[in-house]
């Protein structure tokens, strides 16, 4: 089972800075199953990023996904007060099909 | 516009049983695959089942739920069911349906993701 490892827990920073979120598999992952979500107190998940670093439809181009391998990244240029957020990671497998990261908290400084 | 509306949660006892629908409109039901993805009380998400679209489309299961859970879905009515079965209080949590949509070429899927989510259905598994 392919464990998905984010980093760090929580990102403390403020508006108009930029984070950068870690993804780290414990296998390899092919770039075109890695998927990015964002998720709001009470909200369902959103999609943001597929592929490692194709944004989803309505996204905004301040978000942005990179990385192969094992390693994968999720940056959000100029932080708006809307994306302070919990970001999970998440890879298509065998077994399990799916896996997701335990989440990184992104909050306001 | 595409919808996917979570229904059927509740309290149960432990040792219980209990039926999640999700209800889907704005796309052809019977072409996606779709999932049934948890999130207990502050923790993160929890991938559950799979079922292939058509009308007899593969399923998939998490070690966690296998034996236990069963994926179905009526393509006439455009729902996905999830059945419950031997709950537990570690089932406790919002259940959530989400379609999966790949690129396929040559029998080959990529990019595959959750496109769309419900807005979830609470369960809780206490006595």
């Amino acid at each position: 089972e392919i464990v998905l490892t984010q980093s760090p827990g929580t990102l403390s920073l403020s508006p108009g800075e930029r984070a950068t979120l870690s993804c780290r598999a414990s296998e390899s992952v092919s770039s075109s199953y890695l998927v990015w979500y964002q998720q709001k107190p009470g909200q369902a998940p959103r999609l943001l990023i597929y592929g490692a670093s194709r944004r989803a439809t309505g996204i905004p181009d301040r978000f942005s996904g990179s990385g192969s391998g094992t390693d994968f990244i999720l940056t959000i240029n100029r932080l708006e007060p809307e994306d302070f957020a919990v970001y999970y990671c998440q890879q298509y497998g065998t077994s399990p099909r799916y896996t997701f990261g335990q989440g990184t908290k992104l909050e306001i400084k | 516009e595409v919808q996917l509306v979570e229904s059927g949660g509740g309290l149960v006892q432990p040792g219980g049983s209990l039926r999640l629908s999700c209800a889907a409109s704005g796309f052809t039901f019977s072409s996606y695959a779709l999932n049934w993805v948890r999130q207990a009380p502050g923790r993160g998400l929890e991938w559950l089942s799979y079922i292939g679209p058509g009308s007899s489309g593969d399923t998939y299961y998490a070690d966690s739920v296998k034996g236990r859970f069963t994926i179905s879905r009526d393509n006439a009515e455009n729902s996905l069911y999830l059945r419950m079965n031997s709950l537990r209080d570690e089932d406790t949590a919002v259940y959530y349906c989400a379609r999966d949509i790949a690129d396929c070429s040559g029998g080959t899927c990529y990019e595959i993701r959750f496109d769309y989510w419900g807005r979830g259905t609470q369960v809780t598994v206490s006595s």
